[in-house]
């Protein structure tokens, strides 16, 4: 079956790089998907990436797709503060919205 | 602006009550859909609409239903609770032809005693 994997935890230095990473099993993925959610609140869709793609840019936030590895990462450049958040990659597959999968998250911690 | 709201925002109930938690959004958006989300789990789908009157089973929709009787609402009712559904749900929408939940509400947080 479907596997979404994300490492839990991340900490990083307020105006350095982060790179949260996901990999993902299931190679026949139509979407992937990047989600931030700050403590009590929903998740809020950040960006995402088309299956046929390599690499999507919005602002500070970079995503890159390796298919053959089955691996996607989002790096945030400059991180702030206000960036301290859990995120969650997601896949879609192709079927529609029933066939998707979310990770478990990775919470950034960003030092001032 | 518009917004995706729930309520309650807090549900205590117990186990083989009928529960239904709201969903309403303002953003005009055919798409719906209701998550779960439990500590060690990501999001679940636990239901979906394309539009009024129509309603899917995601990966995790056993005790649960939906309707859609307009654009606006997708209550999800817990037909008899459960303990295992203890969780936090989350309503989503999103445009028609567009991204998974591409917005969230705040979320219900249940507790089933």
């Amino acid at each position: 079956g479907e596997d979404v994997e994300q490492s839990l935890f991340l900490s990083v230095r307020e105006g350095d790089s982060s790179v949260i990473n996901c990999t993902y099993t299931d190679s026949s993925s139509t979407y992937l998907y990047w989600y931030k959610q700050e403590p009590g609140a929903g998740l809020q869709l950040l960006t995402y990436i088309f299956s046929n793609m390599d690499m999507k840019q919005d602002q500070r936030l970079t995503v890159l797709l390796n298919k053959k590895d089955k691996h996607l990462s989002l790096r945030i450049a400059d991180t702030q503060t206000g960036d301290s958040a859990i995120y969650f990659c997601a896949e879609e597959l192709s079927g529609g919205y029933q066939k998707v999968t979310f990770g478990t998250g990775t919470k950034l911690q960003v030092i001032p | 602006d518009a917004e995706i709201t729930q309520s309650p925002r807090h549900k205590i109930t117990e186990t083989g009550r009928q529960v239904t938690l709201a969903c309403h959004q303002t953003w005009n958006h055919n798409n719906m859909f209701w998550y779960r989300q439990d500590l060690g789990h990501g999001l679940r789908l636990i239901h979906y609409s394309y539009g009024v009157q129509d309603t899917n089973k995601g990966e995790v929709s056993d005790g649960y239903s939906v309707s859609r009787s307009n654009t606006e609402d997708l209550p999800l009712t817990l037909e008899s609770a459960a303990s295992s559904q203890t969780s936090v749900y989350f309503c989503a929408s999103s445009e028609s032809g567009g991204k998974l939940g591409e917005y969230f509400g705040p979320g219900t947080r249940l507790t089933v005693l």
